[in-house]
């Protein structure tokens, strides 16, 4: 249990377009999800708390024009890089908490998707 | 907001050897401490973690500690072995539920 899905794993786009990531997890609902950032060789950086039913909380920095955010459902949320350049490349991660699954992990544990690697050309 | 400082930045040692990765955290609050490992292009793997009211934990080759007065946390591997290799965050968050903050990462070579 406790998986997290990401889609697609890898895109390739030119630079002007939008492209659209989506986070989904599987076997339990998630009211929040966090988006993250690794250019390589980097560490992750958080860009923004997606929350179902409510805006997304973006950090310091991080456009909400340029990455939106829309959290659907309980189990989906999606993060559209707009009017993407060379410099959005990056490989783009979601997380999401897991409460309540008792054997699963601690409340506190976070379970990732596995990352889409972003090119713009 | 929360800072995660994390040394050192990069680990070579003789398989066999100890590693040990240190991580200092500015936010007080913070209750949760974990560690990942994560390869080329993969999603970080959680290998151990911690809570705010335990001082250290172990699981087979691998440990964690926590001084709370000092706002830091270790990981340590004992006997290490080239699958170890990999590069290895440490995190912190606020409560339950909340975004984790990551260290800026330790990349580990273990040579045999």
């Amino acid at each position: 249990g406790a998986v997290v899905s990401q889609h697609p794993s890898r895109v390739i786009c030119k630079s002007g377009t939008s492209v659209k990531i989506e986070c989904r997890s599987l076997d339990f609902q998630a009211t929040t999800m966090f988006w993250y950032r690794q250019f390589p060789k980097k560490s992750l950086m958080l860009m923004a708390t997606s929350n179902e039913g409510s805006k997304a909380t973006y950090e310091q920095g991080v456009e909400k024009d340029k990455f939106l955010i829309n959290h659907a459902s309980l189990t989906l949320s999606t993060l559209t890089v707009t009017s993407a350049h060379p410099e959005d490349s990056s490989f783009y991660i979601c997380s999401a908490p897991a409460p309540g699954l008792a054997g699963v992990g601690s409340y506190n544990e976070q379970f990732f998707g596995p990352g889409t690697r972003l090119t713009v050309l | 907001g929360e800072n995660v400082e994390q040394h050192p930045s990069t680990l070579s040692v003789q398989e066999g050897d100890s590693a040990v990765i240190k991580c200092t955290y500015s936010d007080s609050a913070s209750n949760y401490f974990p560690w990942y490992k994560q390869e080329l292009g993969k999603r970080p793997q959680l290998i151990i973690d911690i809570r705010s009211n335990v001082g250290e934990k172990k699981d087979q080759r691998i440990a964690v500690t926590l001084n709370k007065t000092a706002k830091h946390f270790s990981l340590h591997i004992t006997e290490t072995q080239p699958e170890d290799s990999a590069v290895y965050f440490c995190a912190a968050n606020r409560q339950a539920g909340t975004a984790l903050i990551f260290g800026k990462g330790t990349t580990l070579s273990v040579s045999s």
